[in-house]
């Protein structure tokens, strides 16, 4: 069964920093890895979507790199900024469904 | 843009009544789902559809129904709401593309809370 793990759980860091979340999964064979921001009582908002043949996709600040012989992902955030303060969500995409993990829970301080 | 909306964003019920969340998409996307997030366990997959009067049960199916009578519109139904449905629950839809599930899109999401 697949199991999506993001560390760590929340992550504080000053305005300016270059930042890494992790994204974790136990089954390789997967199509698709879709990152998410969640904003506070919010839906959820895509940010990047890595296909399995791809090794990663770039929007603007955010950099998403998808490993999947390792079962890893990271989205890289350059020049962060108290805007990005949301939870950041990892999705793993089986057959029909994803799987998802619980999330980074950022904090960009000004 | 696509465009997921969800009928309510907070809703208050009582044990034991029928509730009815309604979801629309405004982009011809095949496949619906439902979800439920509660803090720590992150979002459960309820149902999903992926074509008109086609379902399929998720990993917490239990006390709960759906209905897609029409592509555009995903229905969730509570048939005797309990207080342990009370959670935030998200609608999403997405194209098929190349016999995969594509990029997912999510409505706002309901909290509902059951007393």
């Amino acid at each position: 069964k697949q199991e999506v793990t993001q560390i760590p759980a929340a992550l504080s860091v000053p305005e300016g920093e270059n930042l890494v979340l992790n994204c974790s999964f136990t089954d390789s064979a997967i199509y698709n890895l879709q990152w998410f921001r969640q904003d506070p009582g919010k839906g959820l908002t895509s940010l990047l979507l890595i296909q399995s043949s791809q090794r990663e996709q770039t929007s603007g600040r955010l950099n998403a790199s998808l490993d999947k012989s390792s079962g890893r992902s990271t989205l890289y955030i350059a020049a962060s900024q108290p805007g990005d303060s949301a939870t950041y969500l990892c999705a793993v995409e089986g057959t029909y469904k994803y799987i998802f993990g619980t999330g980074t829970r950022l904090k960009v301080l000004a | 843009d696509v465009k997921v909306t969800q009928s309510s964003r907070y809703l208050v019920k009582r044990t034991g009544e029928k509730v009815f969340l309604e979801c629309v998409q405004d982009m011809d996307h095949e496949n619906m789902f439902w979800y439920r997030q509660d803090p720590g366990l992150g979002l459960r997959l309820i149902y999903f559809s992926y074509d008109v009067k086609m379902k399929e049960k998720g990993d917490i199916p239990e006390g709960y129904s759906v209905s897609r009578e029409k592509k555009e519109r995903f229905s969730l139904i509570l048939e005797s709401a309990s207080t342990n449905q009370t959670s935030m629950y998200l609608c999403a839809s997405s194209l098929v593309f190349s016999g995969t599930v594509y990029e997912q899109y999510f409505g706002p999401g309901t909290r509902l809370t059951v007393t």
